[in-house]
């Protein structure tokens, strides 16, 4: 079954430092990716997608995200964290088709500590 | 311009009782659909519909049941409440994708609970 799988329930940086939020998928055929973000008490926000143009992605507030077909992957990432970065992140992937499924992973909460 | 909205924000259910969650979209969007969320396990899909009359089911769909009479409304109705239905409903929306992958639209959610 496709399915996507978020590395670390529980991430913890410093303010200023790198943030690295790793997205794995399962799939021989390369799908579309997302990233979300989830704000407390709140719906998902669309941060940044991937669909087979630049495998290099650039999101909103400075996030970005790489492709990587070998890897299987699409980690999230950001030079420098900010404390308003402080929220859920959810990859999630689809194999496009008029249904436009998507498939979430587990999500990551991210904390940045002064 | 007010996107996906869903009502209720909270509601306590008894075990046994029906309720209906409503979800309604002004963007025009063809696509909407169903999510619940529960701690460690992402978001699920329970119901989705790609247009006015047509409706199909999700990964956890037992228990739901969903209309789409208009292109803006997507009610989902819980038929008999249990305690496994506790959790947090999204509704979402986005253009038909005809095969491109749009994104989606969320709400701000229904949270549930269910005693």
């Amino acid at each position: 079954a496709q399915s996507v799988t978020q590395l670390g329930s529980h991430v913890s940086v410093s303010e200023g430092a790198l943030v690295l939020l790793r997205c794995n998928y399962s799939s021989s055929v390369p799908p579309y990716l997302f990233w979300y973000v989830q704000y407390p008490n709140q719906g998902l926000q669309l941060l940044l997608k991937y669909t087979s143009a630049a495998t290099l992605v650039k999101g909103i507030n400075g996030f970005e995200a790489e492709f990587k077909k070998s890897e299987t992957s699409f980690h999230l990432t950001k030079p420098s964290a900010h404390m308003s970065d402080a929220a859920e992140y959810f990859c999630a992937v689809s194999y496009g088709g008029a249904t436009n499924k998507l498939i979430f992973g587990t999500g990551t909460l991210l904390a940045v500590q002064p | 311009n007010a996107g996906v909205t869903q009502t209720p924000k909270f509601q306590v259910l008894k075990t046994g009782q029906s309720m209906t969650l409503q979800c309604a979209q002004d963007m025009n969007h063809e696509y909407m659909s169903w999510y619940r969320q529960d701690p460690g396990m992402g978001l699920r899909l329970i119901h989705y519909s790609v247009g006015a009359g047509i409706t199909d089911q999700g990964e956890v769909p037992n228990g739901y049941n969903v209309s789409r009479s208009t292109t803006e409304d997507f009610p989902l109705r819980l038929l008999s409440a249990a305690p496994s239905q506790t959790s947090v409903y999204f509704c979402a929306s986005s253009y038909d994708g005809q095969g491109i992958m749009r994104p989606l639209h969320f709400g701000n959610g229904t949270r549930l609970t269910v005693t």
